[in-house]
């Protein structure tokens, strides 16, 4: 059972390019999310997606974009990477719904450098 | 969703108990109380939740006041593996855990 897993691991981007990074979870769980974390500091929120079909803002949306393929996979996408994006981020999928829910799974990042 | 206040930093003696304070003084009735923890930059791992009743796992107790404004997490055996991060955290009614700076917790051999 592998949980969320992440592609890729690593990556180093250029100023301006593009990348998607990918998350998928075999858990069956209704709401993903997408989190940054900058050094030294918590988990921002960045999209979540409630269950399939939809897709909602977190703290820090601008410059990135995602999409829920299905029910099992949630892209991130960098249109013009920034020095300031990066970071290290973090998928994560729950089946929560509401106030009660049950544990969130994290990813194990995506370690991220713009230069 | 309430905001949470927390240390941000402790130590903790392997072997003895580890006791994380955390506020939550705006919480309302329908939140709960979660707790998170993130070991050396990887992905963070849950260890507990509740409403308002003391809970207990095979990780950790957790304790809330009757007010519900506080609570402590209690790591009954401290090894050195549970050096991390840990993140209280007020879940509200969207899907969303909003995490804080959390506290740095220490347990030195």
């Amino acid at each position: 059972n592998a949980g969320v897993t992440q592609t890729p691991k690593f990556q180093v981007l250029k100023t301006g390019q593009s990348m998607t990074l990918q998350c998928a979870q075999d858990m069956n769980h209704n709401s993903m999310y997408w989190y940054r974390q900058d050094p030294g500091m918590g988990l921002r929120l960045i999209y979540y997606s409630a269950s399939e079909g939809t897709t909602d803002k977190g703290e820090v949306p601008n410059g990135y974009n995602v999409s829920r393929l299905n029910k099992r996979e949630f892209s991130l996408r960098l249109e013009s990477a920034a020095p300031s994006q990066t970071s290290v981020y973090f998928c994560a999928s729950s089946e929560s719904k509401g106030a009660k829910g049950t544990e969130a799974f994290f990813g194990q990042g995506t370690r991220l450098t713009v230069v | 969703d309430a905001k949470t206040t927390q240390p941000t930093s402790m130590d903790c003696a392997e072997g003895r108990a580890a006791n994380l304070p955390c506020n939550h003084s705006t919480i309302s009735g329908n939140e709960y109380v979660y707790w998170y923890r993130q070991i050396h930059s990887q992905g963070p791992q849950y260890i507990i939740h509740g409403l308002k009743n003391n809970e207990t796992n095979e990780m950790a107790s957790l304790i809330i006041t009757e007010d519900r404004k506080s609570s402590t997490l209690i790591l009954p055996h401290a090894t050195l593996r549970d050096t991390a991060v840990y993140y209280c955290i007020v879940k509200g009614h969207d899907y969303k855990l909003s995490f804080g700076a959390g506290t740095t917790v220490t347990v030195r051999a």
